[in-house]
């Protein structure tokens, strides 16, 4: 089965810009949730997709904003970028059943730099 | 918001030795997972361990809730173990789904 697919792998913007992260998940898999890495912050989470509705939010400004669609396929978007903005950011899929036992699975990430 | 503490922060080892690593968290939890991120940003799932002891060749878990705490065993260390490990704890949310705490990692570097 194969794993979870992020693209692009590497992205350059300028401040300003918009970017959009595109992650497909596991087959079989409803549930893509999204992180944030940066050297200061570290992993944080941005939101989660189940059945094309976002069911959690994490504690990021309104320029991000996600979407899944009918194949569970999920994008991200960052408007207006600011140098902040630069990092590695991560989905990951699950299930999505409730329960702590619902494992995420990660991809390989998409590194972002904003110039 | 939880917090979840690693220790130690670095860790530089000589090929086959043993280490432990250990994760602190500030609240009970449904479930944790340990992660191992690779060069290329890839976290990789070790285990998944609410409680109790797993194995998986040379790396071991043992989660302890009662006292908040998880330790990560690696023994014969090798090169390819370096890396930064995180543990994460999973918390189940009230819209359904889960999220993932992480700690903030221990970078473990294996030299020859």
């Amino acid at each position: 089965k194969a794993g979870v697919t992020q693209t692009p792998r590497y992205l350059i913007k300028t401040r300003g810009q918009q970017v959009t992260l595109s992650c497909s998940p596991i087959s079989g898999h409803r549930s893509v949730s999204w992180y944030q890495q940066t050297p200061g912050q570290g992993l944080q989470f941005l939101f989660e997709y189940f059945s094309e509705t976002q069911r959690n939010k994490g504690n990021f400004p309104g320029r991000f904003s996600g979407r899944q669609f009918s194949n569970s396929r999920s994008e991200m978007n960052v408007s207006t970028l600011e140098l902040g903005d630069s990092a590695l950011y991560l989905c990951a899929s699950s299930l999505g059943f409730s329960g702590s036992s619902d494992t995420q699975y990660f991809g390989p990430g998409t590194r972002l730099t904003v110039l | 918001g939880i917090q979840v503490e690693q220790s130690p922060p670095d860790l530089i080892l000589q090929e086959g030795a043993n280490s432990t690593l250990r994760c602190n968290f500030s609240d009970s939890v449904n479930n944790l997972q340990w992660f191992h991120q690779n060069p290329w940003g890839q976290l990789i799932n070790l285990f998944y361990i609410p409680s109790g002891t797993k194995q998986n060749g040379r790396l071991s878990a043992t989660t302890v809730a009662t006292e908040r705490y998880s330790l990560l065993y690696i023994s014969s260390s090798q090169t390819t173990d370096s890396g930064v490990y995180f543990c994460a704890v999973v918390t189940t949310l009230t819209g359904g789904g889960n999220k993932l705490t992480f700690g903030t990692g221990t970078q473990l570097k294996v030299e020859l």
